[in-house]
């Protein structure tokens, strides 16, 4: 099983700030790694694939970057409808599916 | 629109089984398969598992082999995932979501709380 560490655990900043969470998988994926939001008590949202790739309608203050074992995503001015739960999560094991333990974004 | 409407929450003893649906509107339920995610209280995501919708064919996470089945009825547009043997770590929100066909999960259910609790 891939193992996927997400730093930091929480992240502080204010509004306006530029914030970076970091993704570091076990072994390689290559580039088949993606970013979601989620929020408490709504259903996680895909933000990033392939790494780099914003999903439909993704404002463009989301980046993501990396490949292979480090990956980073990039929120370039937070917003107050930003400050929620990021979790990364491979998919080039199949069948073996995993998700980071989660990078929380409070203000 | 597309839609995944799931099941409501349940309270189930250490032992029981949980069998949690996921229905589908708002687009051709065989073109996308199924797949399954949980959250345990304070914990992250965990993927459970997928399906496809097409043949029925499935892949589990391996920590949940031999416990979890999942199906669906294509007649009703609906998924299932039965989780047996239930502990008390299993209490978790379990979501379902549809598989834009790279695996990725685009739209989601709203989520079906299970506690398993004695």
């Amino acid at each position: 099983e891939i193992v996927l560490t997400q730093s930091p655990a929480t992240l502080s900043v204010s509004p306006g700030e530029r914030g970076t969470l970091s993704c570091r998988a076990s072994q390689s994926v290559g580039s088949k790694l993606a970013w979601y939001q989620h929020k408490a008590g709504q259903a996680p949202r895909l933000l990033i694939y392939g790494a780099s790739t914003r999903d439909t309608d993704i404002a463009a203050r989301f980046s993501g970057s990396g490949s292979g074992t480090e990956f980073t995503l990039t929120i370039s001015s937070l917003q107050s409808e930003d400050f929620a739960v990021y979790y990364c999560q491979q998919y080039n094991n199949w069948p073996a599916l995993t998700f980071g333990g989660g990078t929380k974004v409070e203000i | 629109q597309v839609q995944l409407v799931q099941s409501g929450a349940e309270v189930k003893k250490p032992g029981a089984s949980v069998k949690v649906s996921c229905k589908a509107s708002g687009y051709t339920f065989t073109n996308y398969p199924i797949s399954w995610v949980r959250q345990a209280p304070g914990q992250g995501l965990e993927w459970m598992g997928w399906i496809s919708t097409y043949n029925g064919n499935t892949n589990y996470a391996q920590k949940l082999q031999g416990r979890v089945t999942m199906t669906t009825d294509t007649s009703t547009s609906t998924g299932y995932m039965e989780l047996r043997s239930l502990r008390s770590d299993d209490t978790a929100m379990y979501y379902c979501a549809r598989d834009r066909g790279d695996l990725l999960s685009d739209f989601w259910g709203q989520g079906t709380l299970v506690t398993v609790s004695s």
